[in-house]
């Protein structure tokens, strides 16, 4: 299955700034996806990053605060913007192995914490 | 109501016991369905498919019944490894994760 490489792996930011997450893979992949796991939750989906159209996000999440880029098969960022505390969560990248099966491979995830 | 939901547990078992997860989902249309473990501050990590037909690997197995939208997770002859929290997966495209079942395997 596909490598995925986070990072930041952790970072602890201020309230008010942003952070891009980035995810590199080690072999070309149609569609990568990002997760966030709030703490004690599951994951719940935030988009799905097409590489050279626009992200496809899920309810609840919205370009503005949560913007991505695509730039090329192998490589994506997630950026969350004006962080508030709430922001606080693990942000996961994933993608779907070759087979057609539909499985995910994740990264380590990011763990950001916002005071 | 959740789209995929399970019991949170704790599950607290002794090393050798057979253990059992169960899970719901509302999405009639899903069509891709797995259980994945994760253990603690790591990523998700993929157990194994689940089939109509039940499949098993090793020591576990998996159920699925679409007329109900349930699926299930066996454990046989637990190990102290096997502790971690098990999640229920489904969907179509995009999928879908549960909550979680923690479970715990004491010496």
């Amino acid at each position: 299955s596909a490598v995925i490489s986070q990072k930041p792996s952790r970072d602890i930011c201020q309230r008010g700034t942003s952070l891009t997450i980035q995810c590199q893979v080690d072999s070309q992949v149609t569609m990568m996806f990002w997760y966030r796991q709030q703490p004690g939750q599951s994951l719940t989906l935030i988009a799905t990053a097409n590489q050279g159209s626009e992200a496809t996000y899920e309810s609840g999440f919205v370009i503005d605060k949560f913007p991505i880029s695509r730039p090329n098969l192998t490589f994506s960022t997630l950026t969350v913007s004006n962080m508030s505390p709430e922001d606080s969560s693990i942000y996961l990248c994933s993608v779907q192995t070759g087979d057609g099966a539909n499985v995910l491979t994740f990264g380590a995830g990011s763990r950001l914490t916002v005071l | 109501r959740k789209e995929v939901e399970q019991d949170p547990g704790p599950f607290n078992v002794p090393e050798g016991a057979t253990v059992a997860f169960n899970c719901t989902y509302s999405n009639s249309a899903s069509q891709s369905f797995f259980w994945y473990r994760q253990d603690c501050r790591k990523e998700p990590k993929l157990l194994m498919s689940v089939y109509s037909s039940g499949n098993e690997d090793g020591r576990f197995t998996a159920q699925l019944n679409r007329a109900s939208q349930y699926i299930s997770l066996l454990i046989r002859d637990s190990k102290l490894s096997d502790s971690a929290t098990y999640l229920c997966v489904s969907g179509r495209r995009a999928l879908t994760f549960g909550s979680g079942t923690r479970l715990q395997v004491q010496p």
